[in-house]
């Protein structure tokens, strides 16, 4: 198993520029979430998905948007990039039976440098 | 709303001794508390889970607590090594009660295990 998979690895946006970061799983997870993280901070949940078409804002969910309409990807868009989103982006999922909180995997993160 | 303490200053440990980390929250009370280690550029990777009924939980040289009168949490590692020097988060639930709704981070203590 690849486990939890993220690209681009890192990405460089001008101001007011879009985009899109992947986040794939193969371990047939119901949750998946993303987080950033910040330098010297700890990692804030942006979006949560408890599974196929449901998604759930999280602590800082302003400027982001999600979807999640397959049980493997949860795609973060970023629509119109600003300096306070340069951050490190992380993917993570979990099982969880009966909304009880288990291991979270997450992936080896996307670098975003917004210009 | 909660607050998550670590202390983020680096602690440095003698080869073989015993590190202990501290965590403390307020504001809220969380039925569980999880642990990750991280290491430079890469994403968390779990460790240990402490539900809020559990005083202790040990895997291998690792070992948590968890005091809910206190409002903290310990974590030692024992017999230390430098390969142990990484950057140790806690990690309660997000919301009070638990729930698989995604987690809230201390900014993590940096350990440097030195020979």
């Amino acid at each position: 198993n690849a486990g939890v998979t993220q690209t681009p690895k890192f990405r460089i946006l001008k101001i007011g520029q879009s985009m899109t970061l992947q986040c794939t799983q193969d371990m047939n997870h119901n949750y998946m979430y993303w987080y950033r993280q910040d330098p010297g901070m700890g990692l804030k949940l942006i979006y949560y998905s408890v599974g196929a078409g449901i998604t759930d804002k999280g602590e800082v969910p302003n400027g982001y948007n999600v979807s999640r309409s397959t049980t493997e990807d949860f795609p973060l868009r970023l629509e119109l990039a600003a300096p306070s989103q340069t951050s490190v982006y992380f993917c993570a999922s979990s099982y969880s039976h009966g909304g009880f909180q288990e291991t979270q995997y997450f992936g080896p993160g996307t670098r975003l440098l917004v210009l | 709303s909660q607050k998550i303490e670590q202390n983020s200053e680096a602690l440095n440990i003698q080869e073989g001794k015993t590190a202990t980390l501290t965590c403390n929250y307020t504001n809220y009370s969380p039925a569980y508390l999880q642990w990750y280690r991280q290491d430079p550029g890469r994403g968390p990777v779990f460790l240990l889970l402490i539900r809020e009924n559990e005083k202790e939980k040990r895997k291998e040289r690792l070992k948590v607590t968890f005091d809910t009168t206190l409002k903290q949490s310990l974590f030692h590692i024992t017999a230390s090594q430098p390969a142990d020097s990484a950057t140790y988060l806690c990690a309660p639930p997000l919301y009070s009660g638990g729930g698989a709704d995604g987690l809230t981070f201390g900014k993590g203590t940096h350990l440097i295990i030195q020979p």
